[in-house]
């Protein structure tokens, strides 16, 4: 099974400044790695997939990159909705298709 | 447009099972793989299993294996997943969620079941 880590565990950035977040896998996944965005009470949101596509409807200000075992999502300038629990997840090898633990983000 | 509507919460005592239905509209319901994902009270994501549901085929989560069946139901265009012999750390939202074509991100998600198991 390949686990997926993320970090940091909660990361605290003011109204427009920049969130990055990172997540790490056990072994090489290539390009096969999602990002979702959760906010409490919702199901979550695919933002990324194929570790740098954004999903329809995702502002630009969300971005990915990585490849292998090294996986970064950044927000170039946090909005107040953009506060919420962000996970990743590998779809290179299954099953399962494993989540990483999730980077919370909330206001500084 | 796609939606996946999910059956009402349910509470059940430990050794009783449970049946969650994830009904799928605005798409070819056998064109998409479905996967079911729990989230325990305050905790992360767990990916329970994935089923075709065209071919019927499955993969389950070796965690659940013997205790989970996915099935769907063409007719109706839902999706099912049945939890049996539960305990008390099956509390969870269950989550149904649309497979992207070439099986590399979950798009659509139904907003969730909210299953207790206390005694």
């Amino acid at each position: 099974e390949i686990v997926m880590t993320q970090s940091p565990a909660t990361l605290s950035v003011s109204p427009g400044e920049r969130a990055t977040l990172s997540c790490r896998a056990s072994q090489s996944i290539g390009s096969n790695l999602a990002w979702y965005q959760q906010k409490p009470g919702q199901a979550p949101r695919l933002l990324i997939y194929g570790a740098s596509t954004r999903a329809t409807g995702v502002p630009a200000r969300f971005s990915g990159s990585g490849s292998g075992t090294d996986f970064i999502l950044t927000i170039s300038s946090l909005q107040s909705e953009d506060f919420a629990v962000y996970y990743c997840q590998q779809f290179n090898v299954w099953p399962p298709w494993t989540f990483g633990q999730g980077t919370k983000v909330e206001i500084k | 447009q796609v939606q996946l509507v999910q059956s009402g919460a349910e509470v059940k005592k430990p050794g009783a099972s449970v049946k969650v239905s994830c009904e799928a509209s605005g798409y070819t319901f056998t064109s998409y793989g479905i996967s079911w994902v729990r989230q325990a009270p305050g905790q992360g994501l767990e990916w329970m299993g994935w089923i075709n549901p065209y071919t019927g085929n499955t993969e389950y989560a070796e965690n659940l294996r013997g205790r989970v069946t996915m099935t769907t139901d063409r007719s109706t265009s839902t999706a099912y997943v049945e939890l049996r012999s539960l305990r008390s750390d099956d509390t969870a939202v269950y989550f149904c969620a649309r497979l992207i074509g070439d099986y590399t991100a979950f798009d659509y998600w139904g907003q969730g079941t909210l299953v207790t198991v206390s005694s």
